[in-house]
């Protein structure tokens, strides 16, 4: 079975560029997420839907940072514009509301540089 | 607010040894999941264990087991048998009871990077 897919695994680009990272949830799974993890701040939680729609985005740092899940099978994290203190590994996990509590299945994450 | 802390940014440890890692936290929740997840080198997160704070008995997968101490806020990770897969950076987790409005929000620690050496 395919795990949680993401793309790009590596991103570089400039200030001030956009940047969009995707994730494909494992299907039938009907939570996904969102985290940043950085050396300084470790793993945060940034924003999580259920059956598509948000429920918490108390983590989104500011308004540059935007996530969308069209459906059920895809999600969106968009940073706009990127700025160097966004450089981190993005992760994204998914995990099946009848599934055990706390596993989330997580991707292999996508490393973004913004010089 | 809950924190977690783990006090160990690295270690190592023989083939076929033993070790443990450290985690504290802290909360004002009686009722909590604690976990530790793997992330090796490939950086995809995997979940370890798992102790659901109400079960006093420490839960334990083949050569993982942990040492769950409630009053003193201490979840520990004992790796026995170390291999060389069990390289990896772990972080332990914690997270809210659903009927307290736990909901998903898992609040990791900032990770120790295990080394298993030959």
């Amino acid at each position: 079975d395919a795990g949680v897919i993401q793309s790009p695994r590596h991103e570089v680009t400039e200030m001030g560029q956009e940047v969009t990272l995707r994730c494909k949830p494992i299907s039938g799974h009907d939570y996904l997420f969102w985290y940043r993890q950085t050396m300084m701040r470790g793993l945060e939680l940034l924003i999580y839907f259920n059956n598509n729609v948000p429920i918490d985005d108390s983590g989104m740092p500011e308004d540059r940072f935007s996530a969308k899940m069209p459906n059920a099978s895809f999600s969106t994290l968009k940073i706009q514009p990127s700025e160097p203190r966004d450089s981190a590994v993005y992760f994204c996990a998914s995990r099946m509301g009848t599934t055990v509590v706390g596993e989330l299945f997580f991707g292999e994450g996508s490393r973004l540089t913004v010089l | 607010a809950q924190t977690v802390t783990q006090s160990q940014p690295e270690m190592s440890v023989q083939e076929a040894e033993t070790v443990t890692l450290s985690c504290t936290y802290d909360t004002s929740e009686s009722n909590y999941y604690l976990f530790w997840y793997k992330q090796p080198p490939s950086r995809q997160m995997i979940l370890v264990i798992r102790q659901e704070a109400y079960k006093q008995q420490n839960a334990t997968e083949n050569r993982f087991s942990v040492n769950f101490q409630k009053a003193a806020k201490s979840f520990s990770l004992k790796i026995s048998d170390s291999q060389l897969g069990d390289t990896a950076m772990y972080f332990c987790a914690f997270m809210k009871h659903e009927l307290t409005g736990g909901g998903n929000k898992l609040t990791f620690g900032t990770g120790t990077q295990l080394k298993v050496e030959l």
